[in-house]
């Protein structure tokens, strides 16, 4: 059974650009989560989709968004890069919302790398 | 939510067991404990995680206590591929919509 797949592994883009970040969920799995790890504030939660809909949202400005596909895969998009977004970003497969009330899993991808210069 | 308390690092023989403690003293009674590790630049790997009962699966024991205040992530036989940093997480109810990492602890097996 393949995991989490995360596309790019790496990416390199100036301040001001934007970027697009892929997930590809477990086969079967309808909930992605992505979190944001950099070394001063470790493991933070960015957002959750499950089928389609924008579940839960942390506490990232609004240059940060995403979406969810009918086929369960999730992009991110962070606009408007800065310095400080430079970070491993992780995404989260499960096969329920972790806000729907059921005890679930989450297997996370890679991550994908991303250099803000 | 409820907060947890590990140590910043320990070291284990190869071979031996590994023993990682974690404090949850403000756990409530429907919050889960979650086990994670994380080798260097890697995404999280999903260990176990337990409610009241002690669980096995293939990779590891968790063990918590009748109080729930704490618990104990057993790697039987320790590698030299378990060194990674282990996060103990309590997820807050069935309606807690992420989880929230810590520090956790730096774990080096040596040979």
């Amino acid at each position: 059974k393949a995991g989490v797949t995360q596309t790019p592994r790496y990416l390199i883009k100036t301040r001001g650009q934007q970027v697009t970040l892929s997930c590809s969920p477990i086969s079967g799995h309808r909930s992605v989560s992505w979190y944001q790890q950099t070394p001063g504030q470790g493991l933070q939660f960015l957002f959750e989709y499950f089928s389609e809909t924008q579940r839960n949202k942390g506490n990232f400005p609004g240059r940060f968004s995403g979406r969810q596909f009918s086929n369960s895969r999730s992009e991110m998009n962070v606009s408007t890069l800065e310095l400080g977004d430079s970070a491993l970003y992780l995404c989260a497969s499960s096969l329920y919302s972790w806000g729907g009330g059921r005890n679930t899993e989450a297997f996370f991808g890679q991550g994908t790398r991303l250099t803000v210069v | 939510d409820a907060k947890t308390t590990q140590p910043p690092s320990m070291d284990c023989a190869e071979g031996r067991a590994a023993n990682l403690p974690c404090n949850h003293s403000t756990i409530s009674g429907n919050e889960y404990v979650y086990w994670y590790r994380q080798i260097h630049s890697q995404g999280p790997q999903y260990i176990i995680h337990g409610l009241k009962n002690n669980e096995t699966n293939e990779m590891a024991s968790l063990i918590i206590t009748e109080d729930r205040k704490s618990s104990t992530l057993i790697l039987p036989h320790a590698t030299l591929r378990d060194t990674a940093v282990y996060y103990c997480i309590v997820r807050a109810g069935s309606n807690d919509y992420k989880l929230s990492f810590g520090a956790g602890t730096t774990v080096t097996v040596r040979a």
